[in-house]
């Protein structure tokens, strides 16, 4: 236990679907990050949020959106989805990542499938 | 840029061998340096860590110590165990909240 949590566990969504991957912190950092893990890929940053402020956005598909309402909650919004959006999605939060030498804590992941 | 690269894998052994899984890294600045674990069906968990040039990070009887000589960050274990099974990822800090990542190295351990 990690103390980032998701919910689901488990998504799967038509391309014309929309959903939201919920993630959750209960360690009072102030950074919380979107991850994209697909199979023998290397991990892929998606977003950034520093106090509830978008820090870095790695030129991401607009079908992705995310929203950080206070700093202990993180949402990705998902709407029409391709097949390869099929992937692992992480969630993970630090104390305070400007310098990057906080260590990141990871949730779970929501294993998403687009169908 | 800041990058990794650490041995692709699959590893297989046998319990109680030896592991080593090399890590290097690109020498921009002072990074800190990090091992992190994922097991089946679960996200990433922070393994061990080094902040600084000759420290050496250990937890749960793997050890890594940080080489500014040779850019590494070496992964290694005694004695490896069954439960040790899962996928292992070498990573750097840097500046602007990025952590970057090897591409992991999955090791599987036979009883």
């Amino acid at each position: 236990e990690t103390g980032v949590t998701q919910t689901p566990r488990h998504l799967v969504m038509g391309m014309t679907n929309k959903k939201s991957l919920k993630c959750e912190q209960h360690l009072g950092h102030n950074a919380m990050y979107w991850y994209k893990q697909s199979a023998k890929k290397p991990l892929e940053l998606m977003f950034v949020y520093s106090l509830e402020e978008r820090v870095e956005n790695n030129s991401v598909p607009s079908r992705f959106s995310p929203e950080c309402p206070n700093s202990s909650h993180l949402f990705l919004h998902l709407h029409t989805l391709q097949p390869e959006d099929s992937a692992l999605y992480l969630c993970a939060s630090s104390q305070d990542g400007l310098a990057g030498e906080y260590e990141q804590y990871f949730g779970p992941g929501t294993r998403l499938t687009v169908t | 840029g800041n990058s990794v690269t650490q041995m692709e894998g699959p590893v297989t052994l046998s319990e109680e061998a030896f592991l080593t899984i090399n890590c290097t890294y690109t020498a921009t600045g002072y990074p800190s340096l990090f091992w992190y674990v994922q097991y089946p069906g679960e996200g990433l968990q922070l393994l061990l860590k080094a902040t600084k040039a000759d420290d050496k990070g250990s937890n749960k009887g793997f050890e890594a110590t940080y080489r500014k000589e040779t850019t590494s960050f070496h992964l290694e274990k005694g004695s490896v165990q069954v439960s040790d099974s899962a996928v292992y990822f070498c990573a750097r800090g840097g500046s602007n909240y990025k952590l970057t990542f090897g591409k992991g190295t999955l090791l599987t351990v036979n009883p």
